[in-house]
Order: structure tokens, then C-alpha cells, then sequence
């Protein structure tokens, strides 16, 4: 079936370090998303991304889609606390013959340096 | 503004119970969902209705139904709890165009199986 590697699992940050992660596949997708939980909430979007080799940022992050529709990557720049959380990359393929369903990565624990 | 709304939020239950988590959305989507949040296993599909009349199977179907009893509401039902049923449940729905699934996410309903 369709997987997701998501990396790093978890990290620590230090305000006003820049962060990134990254998604990968053996599988194509049409869309990727990347989504932020906070602790006892749901996922919220951040960034949505849809063609191939896309740039598109939101405020402090920046994600790509990669070019071989394989991967995508999220960097957050000049970390703040508030950044701490569980960020989900999730890929869009077609599943079941109903297009558009989800697929998630395991997430990347941001976490404040002790 | 309510967007994807989840009752209850915490519920306790001995195994063999049966129970129904309720979902609504008020962003007039057509599609909805139902995952599990396990710890390091990220956001996995129990069901999804991709309109209204429909329902299809996700990854982890078994011990679970569902009923999309109108184009607002969505509800997951658990017939015989098992303790492996201990988990997270969110309550999704977009409005799917191809391959443009972006999810909207409720807060969740935490789930313990005695």
C-alpha cells in the first residue's frame, strides 16, 4: 500500500532557528499537504501544494512539492514556541476508484530545547 | 465559526460497549471522513463518504461502521469496544474537486476501552 516516510521524528528547537522536514514515497501524488496539531486539537492546514516543483510559502514556512511528485519538504525560519507541535505531511492519490483521499505521514515532533 | 464539530470529547468505555461518535460540519462540504490516531502511527482512514447516500472503506475498517446520515452529518459506530479500539478519532470533511482534497479537521474524541 501507499506509504509515507516522514523525518525527522522529532526535534528540538531553539528560538529563532530555522527547521525543516521532508516527506518521500516510492508512490506518485497529485497533492501534497502539510497540516500542524497542536496538543488535544485537530490538524489545521498550513500549506497546500499541487503542481510539481511548487514553492509556496505561508508566513515563516516555506514547503515544496518535489519534482518527481515523490516528495515535498517544510522549513520553518527563525523559529518561535509557538511552532512547537506535531507537524503531518499527507500526500493525495486515488484510492478505492473515489479520487482524492489522504494519505499521512507518522509527523515530526517539534519540542523546545531544554 | 463551528466548522467540523465532534461529540463527545472524552469517553470511557468497558470492552463490549457499544457507542456512536457524532460528527457535523457546517461548510456545506460533500465529503467526509473518520481516522484513528495512534500513537507513532500518524492519521490512519476508518471510513470515508465521498457524498451523500455513499460510504467506502478506508485502511482500518474492521470493528467499525459508519452512517452518512445527511450532507452535514457523518457518524462512526462501534459495535463490541475492544481495547485495541483505545485511540483518537477525528472527523474530517472536504470539499473534494479532484485531486484539491484539503481536509478540515475537528478536535477530536478521546477514546479509552477498558
Amino acid at each position: 500500500g501507499q506509504q509515507l516516510n516522514q523525518s525527522p521524528q522529532s526535534m528540538f528547537i531553539q528560538e529563532g532557528e530555522d527547521v525543516s522536514m521532508n516527506c518521500t514515497s516510492s508512490s506518485i501524488f497529485n497533492t501534497w499537504l502539510w497540516y500542524k496539531q497542536d496538543p488535544g486539537e485537530g490538524p489545521v492546514l498550513l500549506i497546500a501544494l499541487y503542481k510539481a516543483g511548487e514553492l509556496t510559502s505561508n508566513g515563516r514556512l516555506t514547503a515544496q512539492f518535489g519534482i518527481t511528485r515523490k516528495d515535498s519538504f517544510l522549513n520553518i525560519s527563525a523559529s518561535i514556541p509557538s511552532d512547537v507541535g506535531i507537524y503531518f505531511c499527507a500526500g493525495v492519490f486515488n484510492y478505492g476508484g473515489s479520487q482524492g483521499n489522504l494519505i499521512f505521514g507518522k509527523g515530526t515532533k517539534l519540542s523546545v530545547k531544554p | 465559526n463551528a466548522g467540523v464539530t465532534q461529540t463527545p470529547k472524552f469517553q470511557v468505555l468497558k470492552t463490549g460497549q457499544s457507542m456512536t461518535l457524532q460528527c457535523a460540519q457546517d461548510m456545506n462540504h460533500n465529503s467526509m471522513y473518520w481516522y484513528r490516531q495512534d500513537p507513532g502511527m500518524g492519521l490512519r482512514l476508518i471510513y470515508y463518504s465521498a457524498s451523500e447516500g455513499t460510504t467506502d472503506k478506508g485502511e482500518v475498517p474492521n470493528g467499525y461502521n459508519v452512517s452518512r446520515l445527511n450532507k452535514r452529518e457523518f457518524s462512526l459506530r462501534l459495535e463490541s469496544a475492544a481495547p485495541s479500539q483505545t485511540s483518537v478519532y477525528f472527523c474530517a470533511s472536504s470539499l473534494q474537486e479532484l485531486a484539491k482534497n484539503i481536509q478540515y479537521f475537528g478536535a477530536g474524541t478521546r477514546l479509552s476501552v477498558l
